[in-house]
């Protein structure tokens, strides 16, 4: 089936480590995003991705690093710079990466980061 | 720059209940409008869409149609279950760099 997918469902990490939250599409999608959500609001876009080798800096990507080699694959790390890492993080993409509008958007089923 | 306002929440109705959730967006351009689903754990899945002015989207009984003139996409329900209990998120996407923007969701709970 064609769809997002996430791994792992749930990470643990230590103080001072970086760790990669990996996302892969079969939607054949050219725009990939990362958003985070903290408990109680909304969701808030940290890096997107309209073509392969190509992102883009959202409203927070402060501490955070994207990679897309591939049109499947997005990988997010979060880095020992980013204060406040624990959150739950979502993938998503959508088919126009430059198009006029968005018409269409699909989650993954997140990775909720506990960094202990 | 973009913005969604939803209502706040939560919001309790009894199983049968008629549903409102308001949501009013500010963008330059013409966005495409979203109702999302978050289930408690889970990702966000699609409920809704509508592109363009006046369109109605509709899935699962729930309706909301773009309106231009008053910026407005509120999502309805006739008659809510307490499956339906969950949080609703309103999003707007625009061209250019394609984005998603939120509002901040709005937990539903139906009880019997």
């Amino acid at each position: 089936d064609g769809g997002i997918t996430q791994s792992p469902k749930y990470l643990f990490r230590k103080e001072g480590q970086n760790v990669t939250l990996s996302c892969e599409q079969n939607l054949n999608h050219d725009a990939m995003y990362w958003y985070r959500q903290d408990p109680g609001q909304g969701l808030r876009l940290i890096y997107y991705s309209q073509i392969v080798n190509d992102f883009q800096k959202g409203d927070i990507a402060e501490g955070y690093s994207v990679s897309r080699e591939k049109k499947e694959s997005f990988p997010l790390t979060v880095t020992s710079a980013q204060k406040n890492p624990t959150a739950f993080y979502l993938c998503a993409s959508s088919p126009g990466g430059r198009g006029p509008r968005l018409t269409e958007a699909f989650f993954g089923q997140g990775t909720r980061l506990t960094v202990v | 720059g973009n913005s969604v306002t939803q209502m706040e929440g939560p919001v309790t109705l009894s199983e049968e209940a008629f549903l409102t959730i308001n949501c009013t967006y500010t963008a330059t351009g013409y966005p495409s409008l979203f109702w999302y689903v978050q289930y408690p754990g889970e990702g966000l899945q699609l409920l809704l869409k509508a592109t363009k002015a006046d369109d109605k989207g509709s899935n699962k009984g729930f309706e909301a149609t773009y309106r231009k003139e008053t910026t407005s996409f509120h999502l309805e329900k006739g008659s809510v279950q307490v499956s339906d209990s969950a949080v609703y998120f309103c999003a707007l996407g625009t061209g250019g760099g394609n984005k998603l923007t939120f509002g901040t969701g709005t937990q539903l709970k139906v009880e019997l």
